[in-house]
């Protein structure tokens, strides 16, 4: 079993949509989660970061933590051909990791006009 | 204000021939992470280095792999007598020193083995 599944795609959705993004894990010891944009032969861009469970809004950009089930989101609002690209969730934080995370493999997203 | 920085970003490589990655840190960051990306893959772990330290290789094959951070200059990931596998998006990411802290990455630099 992963430590981070998340499923791959794609998703193809209409321009103005609400995208819906999730990732589970095993490892309880997770303290920190983020979600990573990533455009073709691009460096991932860091979108989101949370410490705690809750939501997290950031324009457009909702991040969900639910540590009790082991469940993360990214809700994307109103979503933009621009916003196409494949999304990764990473986490973080465990002892003696330093900043090391580890990811998800990635939703590609494609945003149809 | 300048990013993680990465050079070369293609490098094309023959079988057993070296190849050397290159990777400055955003200004004022003093810890460095290599990332492979396989195609169909996430990124994967390799290393983690501060200045003159390695921190953490458990992500590093065995042979053939090295990484330095020396006090001077950028951080290099170095291949030696590479194989048709080592074809991959290698990233480097940085971040300012302690825990919790956010890791910003480069544009990486694709590595191809003929």
């Amino acid at each position: 079993q992963k430590e981070v599944e998340q499923d791959p795609g794609p998703l193809s959705v209409p321009e103005g949509a609400i995208v819906s993004l999730n990732c589970t894990y095993s490892n309880s010891a997770f303290q920190y989660f983020m979600w990573y944009r990533q455009y073709s032969r691009k460096g991932p861009e860091l979108l989101m970061y949370t410490y705690s469970s809750g939501n997290k809004e950031d324009g457009r950009f909702t991040a969900q933590v639910d540590k009790s089930s082991k469940y993360i989101s990214l809700f994307i609002r109103d979503s933009q051909p621009s916003d196409s690209a494949t999304y990764l969730c990473a986490m973080g934080g465990l002892t003696g990791g330093g900043n090391k995370l580890t990811f998800g493999t990635g939703t590609q997203l494609k945003v149809e006009l | 204000n300048a990013g993680v920085m990465q050079n070369p970003r293609h490098l094309v490589r023959r079988r057993g021939q070296e190849a050397r990655l290159r990777c400055s840190p955003m200004k004022g960051h003093s810890h460095v992470y290599w990332y492979r990306q396989l195609p169909e893959e996430g990124l994967k772990f390799m290393v983690y280095l501060q200045k003159e330290n390695i921190i953490d290789e458990s992500g590093m094959p065995k042979e053939r792999f090295s990484a330095e951070f020396p006090k001077e200059g950028p951080s290099i990931l170095r291949i030696q007598q590479v194989v048709r596998g080592d074809s991959a998006a290698y990233f480097c990411a940085s971040s300012t020193s302690g825990i919790n802290e956010k890791l910003f990455f480069g544009s990486g630099t694709q590595l191809s083995v003929l």
